[in-house]
C-alpha cells in the first residue's frame, strides 16, 4: 500500500490565485516526520518544510503555509498568491522513526499561468 | 556551503554495459542515501549508508545494483549489465545523524541515466 498519497497529479492556476496541494499519509508508527519538497524543472529536490508527529501546529512561511491534521492523516500545503516561479512538481514525504528511508508520494505538478 | 553533488549529470549507455554514478555528500553528513526516480513518479529508496557501511540495502532491485562508500564520504552506485528498465534519474541525498530521527535529507541534482 502506498504510504503517501498525492491524489492531485496536475494542477493549473492563474497567477495570484491560492492553491492547496493535498497529501495523505499512512503509518503505524506513533513517531514520524513529514516533509514537503519542491522539484523545479532543473530536477533538484529542494527541501521546504519538516513536521514531526507531535507538533500539529500549522506553519506559515511567507506565501507558504502547511496544515497538519493527524485526525485525517493529512499534511496539506497552500501557496497564497501564486507566482510563475512556483511552477514545479511538489512532493510530500514520510519518514518513520522505525525506518531508514523517506517514502515519497507521486508528486503534484503545479503550473502557474501568468 | 556546498550541497550534494552528483556526477555525471547525464549518462547514456548501451544495454548490457556497466555504469558508475558518483555522489559527493554535504561535508560532515554521515548518512547517505540513493534513490531512483522514474518519469512521473516520486523517488524510491535504494540504499542507505551510515559511515562506510550499507546499513539498509533493501531497496536495491536486484544483484546488478551495488553501492560503496569506502571512506565514509563519496559514494558510488554501480550498475552491471544495464537494462532499458534501469533508465531513470538516480538521486543521492545526505543528512546528519541517523534516520528515523527526523533528519532532513538534502538531495543532489541527480544523474539521468538512459540505457539504449
Amino acid at each position: 500500500a502506498q504510504k503517501v498519497t498525492q491524489a492531485q497529479t496536475e494542477i493549473s492556476v492563474v497567477e495570484k490565485e491560492d492553491v492547496t496541494l493535498d497529501c495523505v499519509y499512512e503509518t503505524r508508527d506513533t513517531t514520524y516526520y513529514l516533509f514537503w519538497y519542491k522539484q523545479p524543472p532543473s530536477g533538484e529536490l529542494v527541501f521546504l518544510i519538516r513536521r514531526n508527529s507531535f507538533d500539529e501546529q500549522n506553519e506559515i512561511s511567507g506565501r507558504y503555509s502547511w496544515n497538519f491534521q493527524k485526525s485525517t492523516s493529512s499534511f496539506n500545503f497552500t501557496i497564497t498568491a501564486s507566482q510563475v516561479v512556483d511552477s514545479a512538481v511538489y512532493f510530500c514525504a514520510l519518514s518513520e522513526a522505525t525506518g531508514n528511508q523517506f517514502y515519497f508520494g507521486t508528486g503534484t505538478s503545479l503550473t502557474v499561468i501568468p | 556551503g556546498a550541497g550534494v553533488s552528483q556526477t555525471p549529470s547525464n549518462k547514456v549507455t548501451e544495454k548490457g554495459k556497466y555504469v558508475e554514478l558518483r555522489c559527493d555528500p554535504i561535508s560532515g553528513h554521515t548518512a547517505l542515501y540513493w534513490y531512483r526516480q522514474s518519469l512521473g513518479q516520486g523517488p524510491e529508496f535504494l540504499i542507505y549508508f551510515q559511515g562506510t557501511g550499507a546499513a539498509d540495502d533493501s531497496g536495491l532491485p536486484n544483484d546488478r545494483f551495488f553501492a560503496v562508500r569506502p571512506e565514509g564520504s563519496v559514494s558510488t552506485l554501480k550498475i552491471q549489465r544495464t537494462e532499458r528498465g534501469d533508465s531513470a534519474v538516480y538521486l543521492c541525498a545526505s543528512s546528519f545523524g541517523v534516520p528515523g530521527t527526523g533528519q532532513t535529507q538534502y538531495f543532489g541534482p541527480g544523474t539521468r541515466l538512459l540505457v539504449l
